[in-house]
């Protein structure tokens, strides 16, 4: 089957780091994505990994191990805005399937 | 920028009235995504397309169909609209494949069935 885990909620403090893991288990694989949803919004892409290693891109960054079936978002120096669901999703393969999404982690932050 | 566009933010109509949720995108994106997102039970695939006219069913199809006459615009019909069916539906576009960024969303479209 296909599987996609991530932990339901997390809490951190303003200017702090905190990391978002996501493990899958799919039938291919072909990228994961990482998205950003504010309450009532539509979710808003931030990241994508389909090679092993860190991407950066400012205070965010991702990182992905194939070989674990392994992922996190590494959130830094938070804001009161990043207050959010992210949404970890796994291409399985390249003919376009859709994606799969994991059920969120929802992260408050507070002052 | 891609634009996602779904007709109606907040709907409500009454148990057994058939229900059209429209999504429009200007990209010509071949493919399109009806998702519905439930509290603790994240976004479920209804149904894709891939292409005019063509249709797949996705995770969780019953009490839906969809209609891809034109490229850009991709219908989600509930042929008689049940109390379950309150959510939040989201409609979705990506070219193919699907690409670095994955899917486009739009802002979603809040059902409420009475």
């Amino acid at each position: 089957g296909q599987n996609i885990d991530q932990p339901t909620e997390m809490t951190a403090t303003e200017g702090a780091i905190v990391q978002i893991n996501c493990t899958y288990q799919t039938s291919g694989f072909n990228g994961l994505f990482w998205y950003q949803q504010h309450a009532g919004e539509a979710p808003t892409f931030l990241s994508y990994n389909v090679l092993d290693g860190l991407e950066e891109k400012g205070r965010f960054s991702s990182f992905l191990s194939r070989s674990k079936g392994y992922s996190y978002l590494l959130l830094k120096e938070l804001q009161m805005k990043d207050s959010a669901s992210y949404l970890c999703a796994v291409s399985p393969n390249q003919a376009g399937t859709a994606l799969i999404f994991g059920k969120g982690t929802t992260l408050s932050v507070s002052s | 920028d891609v634009k996602v566009t779904q007709s109606s933010r907040y709907l409500v109509k009454r148990t057994g009235e058939k229900v059209f949720l429209e999504c429009v995108q200007d990209m010509d994106h071949e493919n399109m995504f009806w998702y519905r997102q439930d509290p603790g039970l994240g976004l479920r695939l209804i149904y894709f397309s891939y292409d005019v006219k063509m249709k797949e069913k996705g995770d969780i199809p019953e009490g839906y169909s969809v209609s891809r006459e034109k490229k850009e615009r991709f219908s989600l019909i509930l042929e008689s609209a049940s109390t379950n069916q309150t959510s939040m539906y989201l409609c979705a576009s990506s070219p193919a494949p699907t690409g670095t960024y994955g899917y486009t969303f739009g802002s979603g479209t809040r059902l409420t069935v009475v």
